[in-house]
């Protein structure tokens, strides 16, 4: 069954550096999704993407985050300078077309020290 | 952001018998809701969806009931097994506009079934 994966599973990183999550989406989607959960929170919407540019942003998704799809099978989701409160697990989703039903990557756990 | 939520941190149910889990949402503009299932360290995982449109949706084991006048939806689990031990989350999204896709969800109930 074709599946979302996201690499790292674990990241560790120092307060202010940057960070790179991955995700390579379901070959036929369309629609991405980053969404992150907090240790004891809920699942929260970062931001959506569709035909290479932003759909929807949160309030949390702030001018230190980015997204990017640089070929076409990678989906990316960069924080410029981390803060403490960016500790959290990061789910990839993506979409096809006029389905309902987003498949989620198994999350990259981030912790900012 | 309280748009949707779940009541009960947790729910314990013997194996054999049915679990409901519950999920209240407060804006009526939500087209579908779906129920995810998550384990320790993995991504959610679809259950089963159902449409605004609709009020019951049936797969397998899984049923999902829809009250829009009440704006409360239920997902039963019939008959409940140990695999069945995760957090379930209930979220809801727009099938249409910028937000197509975009899910809100609760906070989760975590099942626990004991053999």
């Amino acid at each position: 069954e074709p599946e979302v994966t996201q690499t790292p599973s674990h990241q560790v990183t120092q307060m202010g550096q940057e960070v790179i999550l991955r995700c390579v989406p379901i070959s036929n989607h369309l629609y991405f999704y980053w969404y992150r959960q907090i240790l004891g929170q809920k699942v929260e919407f970062l931001v959506s993407f569709y035909n290479n540019e932003i759909s929807e942003k949160s309030e949390i998704f702030d001018d230190q985050f980015s997204v990017e799809r640089p070929d076409g099978s990678n989906f990316t989701l960069k924080i410029r300078s981390t803060k403490l409160e960016d500790s959290a697990m990061y789910f990839c989703a993506s979409y096809a077309y006029m389905n309902t039903e987003a498949f989620f990557g198994q999350g990259t756990r981030l912790t900012v020290v | 952001d309280q748009q949707v939520k779940q009541n009960s941190p947790s729910l314990s149910v013997q194996e054999g018998r049915i679990s409901i889990l519950n999920c209240d949402y407060t804006n009526s503009m939500f087209d579908y809701f779906l129920w995810y299932k998550k384990y320790p360290a993995e991504g959610p995982t679809f259950l089963i969806s159902i449409s605004s449109i609709k009020d019951k949706n049936e797969d397998g084991r899984f049923t999902v009931f829809l009250n829009k006048s009440a704006k409360h939806l239920s997902l039963h689990i019939v008959p409940s097994q140990p695999g069945d031990s995760a957090v379930y989350f209930c979220a809801a999204a727009n099938a249409g506009g910028t937000s197509y896709g975009k899910l809100t969800f609760g906070q989760g109930t975590i099942l626990t079934v004991h053999p």
